[in-house]
């Protein structure tokens, strides 16, 4: 069955470490996207890549930063700069931008908590 | 700036009923737009699109309903059921150039038995 798989599913971090979030597709979508949600704050777009080596910021890319050497891998790191980590993550992918045939697949997320 | 608002945080609603969920936008350019259904501790499933060509599309119990004029669309559930409490989030599109998808904060819909 193809999709796509965010790990871990819990992660706790200390403050001041740097932490990579995982998201593998197996949907051969070229698209992927991390987004955060936060409490009545909906979801908001980190970063994204339309396609291998190349990624562009989204609304709140500060503090994290990405890589793309894969089709299927999009993985996330949350830097010691970002300032209020503690969030649920997710990851999505698509083709092309998303529009038609349902938009974006979603990861089931990664929950990150400093402690 | 929020372009994509769904100003009702939550909604509770009777088994059996219709559930009505309201989503209004600000930028013009948008023309595709989606709803999606998410669990506690899941990512969003897709649920039914419609693209600005059109006023209304339907897929079995839901419809989404587009009022361009208004900037406005509605996500229509009937009946309501109790497996339908989730929480529902509005997307939209822009067709310029590559635009990914503008998400509001989405609203709590709660069905009781």
């Amino acid at each position: 069955d193809g999709g796509i798989t965010q790990s871990p599913k819990y992660l706790f971090r200390k403050e001041g470490q740097n932490v990579t979030l995982s998201c593998e597709q197996n949907l051969n979508h070229d698209a992927m996207y991390w987004y955060r949600q936060d409490p009545g704050q909906g979801l908001r777009l980190i970063y994204y890549s339309q396609i291998v080596n190349d990624f562009q910021k989204g609304d709140i890319a500060e503090g994290y930063s990405v890589s793309r050497e894969k089709k299927e891998s999009f993985p996330l790191t949350v830097t010691s700069a970002q300032k209020n980590p503690t969030a649920f993550y997710l990851c999505a992918s698509s083709r092309s931008s998303g529009r038609g045939m349902g938009g974006y697949t979603f990861g089931s997320g990664t929950r990150l908590t400093v402690v | 700036d929020q372009q994509v608002k769904q100003n009702s945080p939550s909604l509770s609603v009777q088994e059996g009923r219709i559930s009505i969920l309201n989503c209004d936008y600000t930028n013009s350019m948008f023309d595709y737009f989606l709803w999606y259904k998410k669990y506690p501790a899941e990512g969003p499933t897709f649920l039914i699109s419609i693209s600005s060509i059109k006023d209304k599309n339907e897929d079995g119990r839901f419809t989404v309903f587009l009022n361009k004029s208004a900037k406005h669309l509605s996500l229509h559930i009937v009946p309501s059921q109790p497996g339908d409490s989730a929480v529902y989030f509005c997307a939209a599109s822009a067709l310029e150039g590559y635009s990914t998808l503008t998400f509001g904060k989405g609203t709590m819909l709660l069905v009781s038995p």
